[in-house]
């Protein structure tokens, strides 16, 4: 079964912080993997994809396909940076489709 | 372009009442998806839909669902009778591809029933 799960629903850390938002995912051939963000009173938009290997906002994510893991990590947080996150997974073949985890609350206090 | 349009921004409405959602995708933009945000379950894709056909309506909870997309420019998401645990966040998205390679939201639906 295609499943991406976000263990944390809500991660609290101090502003310089590092930050690490985890995500794993189970799906049976080779994925991609996005994170999406959604800050407050806002849409959800695209913050960067694995096959990219980009670093958006200081922010970037490793595909560990061994541990089928793609954690969004960030070495010091900004109050900026205060969000939902949501881990996807995209199902290649026609089917097209994001399947998203529970998403993640990112609060960084000052 | 002003991205994908949803309306109306909220909705409350009573339990048993109809409630239709609107979506204006990205102009050029062939696939079109309506998620559900809820706090205990975060974002599920009810349906989606390319080049104007439902390809996967897997997603969509019961018969009270249903969506159209009659053209490339607007698509809506029915509930017809909704309840009370319709009560969520429903957002469209539009991509420029068939496959997902990237999505683009709109703001979003909150949907109230009461």
């Amino acid at each position: 079964a295609q499943r991406v799960t976000q263990p944390e629903k809500l991660l609290s850390v101090f502003k310089g912080a590092p930050v690490e938002l985890k995500c794993n995912y189970s799906y049976s051939g080779s994925p991609e993997l996005f994170w999406y963000v959604q800050y407050s009173r806002q849409r959800l938009q695209l913050l960067l994809r694995h096959i990219s290997r980009e670093s958006i906002k200081g922010f970037t994510a490793d595909l560990n396909k061994g541990e089928t893991s793609f954690h969004l990590k960030k070495p010091f947080a900004q109050e900026e940076d205060s969000a939902m996150y949501y881990c996807a997974l995209s199902s290649r073949g026609n089917t097209g489709k994001l399947i998203f985890g529970q998403g993640t609350t990112l609060q960084v206090k000052p | 372009d002003a991205g994908v349009i949803q309306s109306p921004r909220h909705e409350v409405t009573e339990m048993g009442q109809e409630v239709t959602l609107r979506c204006k995708p990205i102009s050029g933009h062939n696939s079109l998806f309506w998620y559900r945000q809820t706090m205990m379950r975060g974002l599920e894709l009810l349906i989606y839909f390319n080049n104007n056909v439902p390809i996967d309506d897997s997603g969509m909870p019961e018969d009270r669902f249903s969506a159209k997309m009659p053209n490339a420019s607007f698509s809506t998401l029915k509930i017809q009778p909704s309840e009370p645990r319709d009560s969520a966040v429903y957002f469209c998205a539009s991509s420029p591809t068939g496959m997902v390679t990237e999505a683009f939201f709109g703001q979003g639906t909150r949907l109230t029933v009461v």
